[in-house]
């Protein structure tokens, strides 16, 4: 029980453009989402948390016009980097929580971006 | 703000013998503490965790851990390493039950033959 997908788990995009990544639990209702950012060596960094149907909610210096995130339903959230540059390039990971305490996280693969 | 350190960005152990990773946090009271696994292609797994009473929590897959007040330190062992267990290993920690996950920047485990 308690599985996170994300799709997709790779992703090459052109400097300029937009992709979005899904992050999906499967066999539970995630009233929580957080989306991470990997750098190589690096620990894992909250970029933001959303509740289903709300606005998510920022980590200082994360640009929300940047990283767009989207929690419309409570087994899927979705992360739309727009306007991507070859810096958004990291690891993004996504996990979930239904329990209402935020750090029971159940965490999906990660998708790698990069930005050529 | 929380901080968590894991001294060691790689460790090297020989499939049989003894490991012992290294947490470290930085908080004043004490916080919720956490161990990951992350294999390649695979999300974090919650080894085991912490938040209050005996001192020695176990964990899945033969892991345990054990808070130091004094030292500030939540370390894992295990005592006999086997192959599988080579992956990245991460400790983490929340001020409250109510908190976010601050993790540390993770231990690489190799295992050789």
């Amino acid at each position: 029980g308690a599985v996170v997908s994300q799709h997709p788990s790779w992703v090459i995009c052109k400097s300029g453009t937009s992709v979005k990544i899904e992050c999906r639990s499967l066999d539970f209702q995630a009233t929580t989402m957080f989306w991470y950012r990997q750098f190589p060596k690096q620990s894992l960094m909250l970029m933001a948390t959303s509740n289903e149907g709300s606005k998510a909610t920022y980590e200082q210096g994360v640009e929300k016009d940047k990283f767009l995130i989207n929690h419309a339903s409570l087994t899927l959230s979705t992360l739309t980097v727009t306007s991507a540059h070859p810096e958004d390039s990291s690891f993004y990971i996504c996990s979930a929580s239904n329990s209402g305490v935020n750090y029971e996280q159940y965490f999906g693969p990660g998708t790698r971006l990069t930005v050529t | 703000a929380q901080s968590v350190t894991q001294p060691d960005i790689h460790i090297t152990v020989s499939e049989g013998a003894s490991l012992e990773l290294r947490c470290n946090y930085s908080y004043g009271a004490t916080p919720y503490l956490f161990w990951y696994v992350q294999s390649p292609g695979q999300g974090l797994q919650l080894l085991l965790k912490y938040f209050s009473g005996d001192t020695l929590v176990q964990g899945i897959k033969g892991f345990e851990a054990e808070f130091k007040r004094s030292q500030s330190s939540f370390n894992l062992r295990k005592p006999s390493v086997h192959w599988s267990d080579a992956a990245e290993y991460f400790c983490a920690v929340a001020p409250s039950g109510y908190s976010t996950l601050t993790f540390g920047k993770g231990t690489m485990l190799l295992v050789s033959p």
